[in-house]
């Protein structure tokens, strides 16, 4: 009965490779984001699809590119790994104009690029 | 542009201190605030939340209040636990269509039993 499911929890990789993280929520929410959280536990939000439709993209290396085949998985897909790459990965999902903002999260991804 | 601005971590307690992380912000309009908590190896939960100026967001005996005046929206516990040492976010939420939210740094928790 997990709400907000990623995977895989790791993702050890050399620079150069191309991997993909994928996310799906079982809440029936409208709206799915991508946060990155670095080693200082900052998180900057990447992306954020609304209906399959993308209405956040925050400033991202075009190597990163989200697909969302439904509204219940939003996919994470990078190109060309680079070291600062290396991060924690979080999905989460919201309702709709929900009118108090509050989001969902995964459990995270972290991803080790070697 | 709206921003989260919490204490600087790491806080390190006794078990049955006194809790208080600092947070203030910034926005243009009404936000909503939230208090996150990432427990170790986890992804961040919901913690408490505030939608209007005086609202009081309590959970787990964690409470924060609305100030408008002041635009703070401090973490209190009267009495921690080993249990609570996590990284605690402040946030907050413009009432937007794009429902973004806006992240303080973060603050690392740690109690000592």
């Amino acid at each position: 009965d997990t709400a907000v499911s990623q995977t895989p929890k790791y993702l050890v990789t050399q620079m150069g490779n191309d991997k993909s993280i994928k996310c799906e929520q079982n809440l029936g929410h409208d709206t799915m984001y991508w946060y990155k959280q670095d080693s200082k536990k900052f998180l900057k939000i990447m992306f954020s699809y609304n209906n399959k439709e993308l209405i956040i993209n925050e400033t991202v290396p075009n190597r990163f590119s989200p697909k969302s085949p439904d509204k219940a998985h939003l996919n994470l897909h990078i190109n060309s790994l680079e070291l600062g790459d290396s991060a924690v990965y979080f999905c989460a999902s919201s309702p709709t104009g929900a009118p108090t903002g509050e989001q969902f999260f995964g459990p995270g991804t972290r991803l080790t690029v070697l | 542009g709206d921003s989260v601005t919490q204490m600087e971590g790491p806080v390190t307690l006794s078990e049955e201190a006194f809790l208080t992380i600092n947070c203030t912000y910034t926005a243009t309009g009404y936000p909503s605030l939230f208090w996150y908590v990432q427990y170790p190896g986890e992804g961040l939960q919901l913690l408490l939340k505030a939608t209007k100026a005086d609202d009081k967001g309590s959970n787990k005996g964690f409470e924060a209040t609305y100030r408008k005046e002041t635009t703070s929206f401090h973490l209190e516990k009267g009495s921690v636990q080993v249990s609570d040492s996590a990284v605690y976010f402040c946030a907050l939420s413009e009432r937007s269509s794009a429902s973004k939210i806006i992240f303080g740094s973060g603050t690392r928790l740690s109690i000592r039993p």
